[in-house]
């Protein structure tokens, strides 16, 4: 199966400062990579993705950024705002395989 | 619109016990996921219906494990003899067509189940 590492874990900030996840994984065949946001209480939520015959992708404040020679890929937050505090997961995905395995998370913190 | 919503939202109950988490996805998605959340960790995948039939339950832990989605739409995820280790936070989450590039999966909130 799918192994999936995400670092770090942990991650404080101060309000206005870019943060960086990368997201490595271990099957080739995986093909589509997404980034979800966790609230406390809240299930998941998509927040961007890409696909792999794309290398970069920006919406807004948010960015992902795929290496598929090295099987990794990090998402990029510019002028965090402490609204962006939650817990982000990546989920990278073969889709022919049918399920996500999603990695352990990173708790993000942004301080006022 | 609504979105997915799963009932109830928390759950208490003794070990050895049945019980039974519902999921309503969003009207008009044809597949539907469920997962299992332990604390500090991922979601866990453990089961994907494609209509009312489970196209993929190779993440079911063993066989006290079970769901359903009789008519294509709500789905009931089924636990028998709980043991504590099953304490987790279930979501459910569904999307329009199924596993691919174009596809978004939508979580419902989850159920919080506790074993004791």
């Amino acid at each position: 199966g799918e192994n999936v590492e995400q670092h770090p874990s942990t991650l404080s900030v101060q309000e206005g400062d870019s943060a960086v996840i990368k997201c490595t994984y271990s099957d080739s065949a995986s093909n589509y990579f997404p980034w979800y946001k966790q609230e406390l209480g809240k299930g998941p939520q998509l927040i961007i993705d890409i696909r792999s015959n794309v290398g970069e992708k920006k919406d807004q404040r948010i960015a992902v950024t795929l290496n598929k020679t090295a099987k990794h890929f990090s998402l990029h937050i510019t002028e965090t705002q402490p609204e962006d505090s939650a817990v982000y997961f990546c989920a990278p995905h073969n889709t022919n395989a049918g399920k996500s395995t999603f990695g352990d998370g990173t708790t993000l913190t942004v301080k006022p | 619109g609504a979105g997915v919503s799963q009932t109830p939202s928390n759950k208490v109950t003794e070990k050895g016990k049945y019980v039974e988490l519902r999921c309503d996805p969003i009207s008009g998605h044809t597949a539907l996921y469920w997962y299992r959340q332990s604390l500090g960790q991922g979601p866990e995948f453990l089961i994907y219906f494609q209509g009312t039939g489970a196209a993929d339950d190779s993440g079911l832990p063993n066989d006290r494990f079970f769901a359903v989605r009789p008519e294509g739409s709500v789905s009931t995820l089924k636990i028998q003899r709980t043991e504590r280790g099953d304490s987790a936070v279930y979501l459910c989450a569904s999307s329009l067509t199924g596993p691919s590039v174009t596809d978004t999966q939508y979580f419902g909130p989850g159920t919080r189940l506790t074993v004791l």
